[in-house]
């Protein structure tokens, strides 16, 4: 069975404070995503990477893909309020299944 | 301009009962889905349609009958509703067979009492 594991489940931090939030998994995925879910709403898609070692930027958030492919990254530069909310990574394995991590937790103190 | 849309939002029924949620995408894209979300966030695929035909058929039991009367509309039709059955459901399209770019509705919340 894969399994995709994120950690940590829960975070909660002061403002201003860096972060990073772990996915990682013993399969191997041709493409991995980061989502951002507030209570309520569906997730919203916030990057794919498909390259191992690829790193994307998006203003405070920066993704990584690790280099074999089964594990990424997501770090927070400067965290805001408005980060809050549940971080979920989803794989795309060989045989085009899409599996979803448990998700993270996060909350910003302001 | 509402990407996808599902209704109802919520929906609270008896158990045994029969329901249906509909789901329209407006951006044009070849694929769609029907995800489950327990109440530990989980999400987990049931089943993807492309081009209404169905591509992606999971584990589910056999009262969920997805139906797609054409590209842009996929429902989720469930028969004799279980207490189990109790979750967000969550419709998605993307363009192509692959992640490129999902975007998910804003869920329906399926309460069974």
């Amino acid at each position: 069975t894969q399994l995709l594991e994120q950690s940590p489940q829960f975070l909660s931090i002061q403002e201003g404070e860096n972060l990073t939030v772990y996915c990682n998994s013993s399969s191997v995925f041709s493409s991995l995503q980061w989502y951002r879910q507030e209570p309520g709403e569906g997730p919203v898609l916030l990057v794919t990477v498909v390259t191992g070692g690829e790193v994307k930027k998006l203003k405070r958030l920066t993704f990584q893909f690790g280099d074999a492919r089964k594990d990424s990254s997501l770090h927070i530069t400067a965290a805001q309020p408005g980060d809050t909310g549940l971080y979920l990574c989803a794989g795309e394995d060989r045989d085009d299944k899409i599996i979803f991590g448990k998700g993270t937790r996060l909350h910003i103190l302001p | 301009d509402t990407a996808v849309s599902q209704t109802p939002k919520y929906l609270v029924t008896q158990m045994g009962n029969d329901k249906s949620i509909k789901c329209e995408q407006n951006l044009g894209h070849d694929t769609m889905y029907w995800y489950k979300q327990d109440s530990k966030k989980f999400l987990k695929i049931m089943f993807s349609y492309n081009n209404k035909e169905l591509i992606i058929n999971e584990t589910v039991p056999n009262r969920f009958s997805p139906k797609s009367p054409d590209k842009a509309h996929l429902n989720l039709h469930i028969n004799s509703l279980e207490l189990g059955d109790s979750a967000v459901y969550f419709c998605a399209s993307s363009q192509g067979t692959y992640i490129y770019e999902q975007y998910f509705g804003p869920g329906t919340r399926l309460t069974v009492t």
